[in-house]
């Protein structure tokens, strides 16, 4: 079975702050890797998208791989109220997608 | 740019009647998913197709049909449904490159009394 596991949270970080995020993954050969964003009641949106190690920017989103540790993180800088949702970990396995259960995000004013 | 839809947004049925959801996508993607969403069970892989007349079983499947005649079109069965089939259904679209970047419909909350 493969898995994907993210820790459930909430995980309650102050506005500004750095909020980490993180995932790790069962499969070795997974080569693509996805952060999802999902408010509540809405659909997941993707926010990053990340296939080599190391890090990779977008704006606020920082995502980083390392495939050797089986791990990939999302963190998000200047945290904002708007932050505020459930974010999940995808991983593509063969040609299908793998999502962890998410890690509820709460930013405190 | 209707995208990615899905009807009916909200359902309510009742055990042992047959009911379809419906998903429908404007970018011509090859794949499409059905997952539903559970608390404490994140999104689960219901069916996935990879192009028209190709349907493969994922992570859930019992319980479920599903068809593809048309590359847009991905509608979603319950034959006789049960109250454990209670959940948020999502279908999602993909043209598999970048590794499967998937995007979503809104979603169909499905009751079953």
């Amino acid at each position: 079975q493969k898995e994907v596991e993210q820790n459930s949270g909430p995980l309650s970080v102050p506005e500004g702050a750095i909020a980490s995020l993180n995932c790790t993954y069962s499969d070795r050969v997974s080569q693509s890797f996805f952060w999802y964003r999902q408010y509540s009641g809405k659909s997941p949106e993707l926010i990053m998208s990340i296939y080599s190690n190391g890090d990779k920017e977008d704006g606020r989103f920082t995502a980083q791989l390392n495939k050797a540790s089986q791990y990939v993180s999302l963190l998000i800088r200047d945290s904002q109220p708007s932050d505020s949702a459930t974010y999940l970990c995808a991983v593509n396995i063969e040609d299908k997608i793998i999502f962890g259960k998410g890690t509820r995000l709460h930013i405190l004013p | 740019d209707a995208g990615i839809t899905q009807s009916p947004r909200y359902k309510i049925t009742e055990t042992g009647r047959q009911v379809t959801l419906m998903c429908h996508q404007t970018w011509s993607h090859s794949y499409m998913f059905w997952y539903r969403q559970d608390l404490g069970h994140g999104l689960r892989l219901i069916y996935y197709s990879a192009a028209a007349d190709i349907t493969d079983k994922g992570e859930v499947p019992d319980g479920y049909v599903v068809s593809r005649s048309k590359t847009e079109n991905f509608p979603l069965t319950l034959e006789s449904a049960t109250r454990s089939q209670t959940s948020v259904y999502f279908c999602a679209s993909s043209d598999g490159q970048g590794g499967q970047v998937q995007y979503f419909g809104p979603g169909t909350r499905l009751t079953v009394t």
